[in-house]
């Protein structure tokens, strides 16, 4: 248990599909993520909130749409996916210290397929 | 972009040394770390580097050399549960985190 909580663990949706994916941590901290993770290739970061804003778009698609609400709670809209966004998606969270190692903890991902 | 390298796979012998290498070019540093993760689970916090030198921490030690973009994650007295993927991340100038591609080890009785 990481204290990163994601859900659903693994969701099957059509390419006209509206679904949300879901993270709530209970660590206490004030940044959180969005990463995907496809077979055989490297983490690749989304999205970055800190202190519920969003302060990273890394050049994603605008069929996914973040939410935070709150410090504790992050949500992945997705709508009118295509089959190569089928992977892991991984949410993490970590402190904001300007100086520390802010280390960032993920939760055991939502497994999406599209079909 | 970053460029982070590290092994595919590795494959060792239980109750053996295991050592995985990562080299990295990276627009600024600010930290190393390594993540451990079984399959279908969540990637765990393994070790933070961000001076040079070796950091210890029980069976995993983890080395840097900024100078060379060089870390290695070393695992001694291997079990059967340390058959996982070992990840090697880099924060770079901005903060941000990028990840290698990951290196699977599998130990064998």
């Amino acid at each position: 248990e990481t204290g990163v909580t994601q859900t659903p663990r693994h969701l099957v949706m059509g390419m006209t599909n509206k679904k949300s994916l879901k993270c709530e941590q209970h660590l206490g901290h004030n940044a959180m993520y969005w990463y995907k993770q496809s077979a055989k290739k490297p983490l690749e970061l989304m999205f970055v909130y800190n202190f519920k804003e969003q302060t990273e778009n890394n050049s994603v698609p605008s069929r996914f749409s973040p939410e935070c609400p709150n410090s504790s709670h992050l949500f992945l809209h997705l709508h009118t996916l295509q089959p190569e966004d089928s992977a892991l998606y991984l949410c993490a969270s970590s402190p904001s210290d300007g100086n520390g190692a802010n280390i960032q903890y993920f939760g055991a991902g939502t497994r999406l397929s599209v079909l | 972009g970053q460029n982070i390298d590290q092994p595919t796979e590795m494959t060792a012998t239980e109750g053996a040394i295991v050592q995985i290498n990562c080299t990295y070019q990276t627009s600024g540093f600010n930290g190393l770390f390594w993540y451990q993760q079984h399959a279908g689970e969540a990637p765990t916090f393994l070790s933070y580097n961000v001076l040079d030198g070796l950091e210890e921490k029980g069976r995993f030690s983890s080395f840097l050399s900024r100078s060379k973009g060089y870390s290695y994650l070393l695992l001694k007295e291997l079990q059967m549960k340390d058959s996982a993927s070992y990840l090697c991340a880099v924060r770079d100038s901005e903060y941000k985190l990028s990840f290698g591609a990951g290196t699977t080890v599998t130990v064998r009785a």
